[in-house]
C-alpha cells in the first residue's frame, strides 16, 4: 500500500515568488491536512481538506492557500514568499479525519 | 503558554533502558491523543493512538492518558539504538477533526 507522497522533496525559491506543493494521499483517504514544521515553532497546522472542502484552517496569513481535487490529491500554494516561510511542509492523510493521520516525508522549502 | 508542553530534551539512555516521555496540556476538550516518531529528514510516523483516558500497549510501547491531570506518557521498554529519534505528542478535540496540536518533540538517543 503506497504511503503519502509529497512532491517535490526540495525547493529553493526567491523572496516574492510563489510556490505550489503537491500531496497524494493514501488511496481511499479523503482527509488531507497540511503542516509547517520549523525548529522554533515545531509543527503547526495550516489547513485540512475533506472531500474537496476546507474543513479547518490554522492561524496563517492568506498567502497560504490550498485545494483538494476530486481524487483527494491536494496542493498548497504560498504566494509572495518571505524568508520566514523556509520550513518543512508536511502533508498528512486520514480516511475520515477522526482516526490517526499518516504523514508524508515533506517538502523542504528554502526561501533566499 | 502553549496548549501542549513537551520537554525537548535531549534524553540520552543506555540500550535496554525503559524510556518515559511525557506531555502536559491545557485544553480539557482534547479527546484524541497520539504519539509520533520522527527520524531526521523524514515525516512523523504514527506510533500510538488513544481515545480519552486509559492505557494502550503495542509491543514495546505503552501509551497512558490521564485526563484528570492533563498528562500523557509514552513508555518504551527494552530501548534500542534504532529508537533514537524525536518523539512528538499530538492531540485534538472531537470537533476539530483534522487539526492536530503538537508538542515541541523530545529528542531521544539510545546509546549501544
Amino acid at each position: 500500500k503506497a504511503g503519502v507522497t509529497q512532491t517535490p522533496r526540495y525547493l529553493i525559491k526567491t523572496r516574492g515568488q510563489q510556490v505550489t506543493l503537491s500531496c497524494s494521499p493514501i488511496s481511499g483517504h479523503r482527509s488531507v491536512s497540511w503542516y509547517q514544521q520549523t525548529p522554533g515553532q515545531g509543527l503547526q497546522f495550516l489547513f485540512e481538506y475533506f472531500s474537496e472542502t476546507q474543513r479547518n484552517k490554522g492561524n496563517f496569513p492568506g498567502r497560504f492557500s490550498g485545494r483538494q481535487f476530486s481524487n483527494s490529491r491536494s496542493e498548497m500554494n504560498v504566494s509572495t514568499l518571505e524568508l520566514g516561510d523556509s520550513a518543512l511542509y508536511l502533508c498528512a492523510s486520514s480516511s475520515t479525519g477522526v482516526d490517526g493521520y499518516t504523514f508524508g516525508s515533506g517538502t523542504r522549502l528554502t526561501v533566499v | 503558554q502553549k496548549e501542549v508542553e513537551q520537554d525537548p530534551g535531549p534524553l540520552s539512555v543506555p540500550e535496554g533502558a525503559i524510556v518515559s516521555l511525557n506531555c502536559t496540556y491545557s485544553n480539557s476538550a482534547f479527546q484524541y491523543f497520539m504519539w509520533y516518531r520522527q527520524y531526521s529528514r523524514k515525516g512523523p510516523e504514527l506510533l500510538m493512538y488513544t481515545y480519552s483516558s486509559g492505557n494502550k500497549e503495542d509491543g514495546r510501547f505503552t501509551a497512558q492518558v490521564d485526563k484528570s491531570s492533563k498528562y500523557i506518557s509514552l513508555f518504551i521498554r527494552d530501548s534500542q539504538p534504532s529508537d533514537s529519534a524525536t518523539y512528538l505528542c499530538a492531540m485534538k478535540n472531537s470537533s476539530n477533526t483534522g487539526k492536530l496540536i503538537f508538542g515541541q518533540g523530545t529528542t531521544l538517543q539510545v546509546k549501544p
